[in-house]
């Protein structure tokens, strides 16, 4: 069984410019989470989608954005890029949202700002 | 807003040795979760507990839920190097599904 795909692994970009990942979750699954590691945070929730819908979102400004599609692939696009967005950004499924779902992470996306 | 405290933050061992991880909040989660991650890969999720008091085993691994959901632990018994990587706990709770994660363990087993 395939596990979570995140696409690119890495990406190195510039301030100011615009960035997409992708992120294919297990077969079946329908709930897609996103998050962001960095050393000094730690993960930190970005937001989570099932059914093509928002149904969390953290503590992050609104140049995150995210969106899923019908067939449960899910992109997350951050816009006007700044120094402080280079980290590790983690895409989980699970088959359905809910506390205690176990989470299948993707290996994640290495985003560089230069 | 729910935080979770782990401790310690670093910790560097012998083959061979015990050792014990935790994981304290303020907060009441109904459900904690224990994952580990490689260098240059995702969590894995280890291990689920729901219930205050839970004692769950995997292998050499043990965990504890407290009996208030407030805090956990991970107890490792003769630790090898293959247990080398950064522990999480995240804690999941409230009206909508959302895990916060502490900041993890990161354990080094030497040969």
């Amino acid at each position: 069984k395939a596990g979570v795909t995140q696409t690119p692994r890495y990406l190195i970009k510039t301030r100011g410019q615009q960035v997409t990942l992708s992120c294919s979750p297990i077969s079946g699954h329908r709930s897609v989470s996103w998050y962001q590691q960095t050393p000094g945070q730690g993960l930190q929730f970005l937001f989570e989608y099932f059914s093509e819908t928002q149904r969390n979102k953290g503590n992050f400004p609104g140049r995150f954005s995210g969106r899923q599609f019908s067939n449960s692939r899910s992109e997350m696009n951050v816009s006007t890029l700044e120094l402080g967005d280079s980290a590790l950004y983690l895409c989980a499924s699970s088959l359905v949202p809910g506390v205690g779902q176990p989470q299948h992470f993707g290996d994640g996306t290495r985003l560089s700002i230069l | 807003t729910q935080l979770l405290e782990q401790s310690p933050q670093f910790l560097s061992i012998q083959e061979g040795e015990n050792l014990t991880v935790y994981c304290n909040s303020s907060s009441v989660f109904s459900s904690l979760q224990w994952y580990r991650q490689e260098p240059g890969e995702g969590p894995v999720l280890l291990v689920t507990v729901v219930t205050g008091g839970e004692v769950k085993k995997l292998k050499r691994l043990t965990f504890q839920f407290g009996d208030a959901r407030k805090d956990s632990s991970l107890h490792i018994t003769a630790a090898q190097p293959g247990d080398t990587g950064l522990y999480l706990c995240a804690g999941g709770g409230g009206s909508n599904y959302k895990l916060t994660f502490g900041k993890g363990t990161l354990l080094t087993v030497n040969p």
